[in-house]
C-alpha cells in the first residue's frame, strides 16, 4: 500500500498560517497526492491533490518537494471551523486510497 | 445536485439481524466505495465498484456484500451484524478510477450500533 506519514497533532492560532507536513518516500511517479479533511460528525471533504506542481484552490496551497517525498498542505489563514482531522493520500496506478490516521488540527482563538 | 446521500443517519441493529446501508450519487459517478472509520481511526475500504456490475472486495470486506445494478446506487448489505461491525459508515463516489486525478466526494456517513 502505498504509505504516508503525517504529525499526529499540530495547533494553530487563529487567522494564522498553517502548514501541514507529510511524508511519502515510496511514493511511484504516477502517484497522485490528495488531502482531506474531516470536521467533526461529517464525512471527508476534498481540500486539494496534485502530481508535481504546486497546486492553488480557494481551500488551500498544496506544495510538492522537487523529489516528490513530502509535501506540504497550506492553509494560509486558519479559522476556527478549520480544525479538523486532514489525511494526506497518494492515489496510485490501480489502487484505491489508504487513510491513515491524519493530523488532527486545533485552532486557538 | 444532492452529492452523495446515505441513508439512514444512525442504526441499531441486534447481534444476527441484517440490514442494507443506502449510498445513491447523483454526479454519473462510475466509481464508488465503502469505508469504515473506528474510534480515533482512519477509514478503512470495505468493498468498491468501477462501474454498474462491477464490484471488488477492499481491506474489511468480511460480513458485507455490495452490488451494483445501476451507476447511481451502491448498497451495502450486512448479512448477520456482529458487535464487531458497530461503526460509522462511508460511502464515496468519484469520476475517475485511481490513480485519481478528480476529487472524490463522500456521504455523511451512517453510525451503526450492533448490540
Amino acid at each position: 500500500d502505498a504509505k504516508t506519514t503525517q504529525p499526529n497533532s499540530m495547533e494553530s492560532n487563529e487567522e494564522e498560517p498553517v502548514h501541514l507536513p507529510c511524508n511519502h518516500s515510496t511514493i511511484s511517479g504516477t502517484d497522485y497526492i490528495h488531502w482531506y479533511r474531516q470536521l467533526p460528525s461529517q464525512g471527508p471533504e476534498y481540500v486539494i491533490h496534485g502530481l508535481t506542481s504546486n497546486v492553488n484552490n480557494r481551500m488551500a496551497s498544496l506544495a510538492i518537494a522537487e523529489d516528490r517525498k513530502s509535501s506540504t498542505l497550506i492553509l494560509h489563514r486558519a479559522t476556527l471551523r478549520d480544525a479538523a482531522v486532514y489525511y494526506c493520500i497518494l492515489s496510485p496506478y490501480g489502487q484505491n486510497f489508504v487513510f491513515g490516521p491524519g493530523t488532527r488540527l486545533s485552532v486557538l482563538p | 445536485n444532492a452529492g452523495v446521500t446515505q441513508t439512514p443517519k444512525f442504526q441499531v441493529l441486534k447481534t444476527g439481524q441484517s440490514m442494507t446501508l443506502q449510498c445513491a450519487q447523483d454526479m454519473n459517478h462510475e466509481y464508488m466505495s465503502w469505508y469504515r472509520q473506528d474510534p480515533g481511526m482512519g477509514l478503512r475500504l470495505i468493498h468498491y465498484s468501477v462501474g454498474a456490475g462491477i464490484t471488488d472486495q477492499g481491506e474489511v470486506p468480511n460480513g458485507y456484500n455490495v452490488s451494483r445494478s445501476t451507476t447511481e446506487d451502491f448498497p451495502l448489505r450486512l448479512l448477520s451484524a456482529a458487535p464487531s461491525q458497530t461503526s460509522v459508515y462511508f460511502c464515496a463516489s468519484s469520476y475517475g478510477r485511481p490513480p485519481m486525478n478528480t476529487e472524490a466526494f463522500f456521504g455523511q456517513g451512517t453510525r451503526l450500533t450492533v448490540v
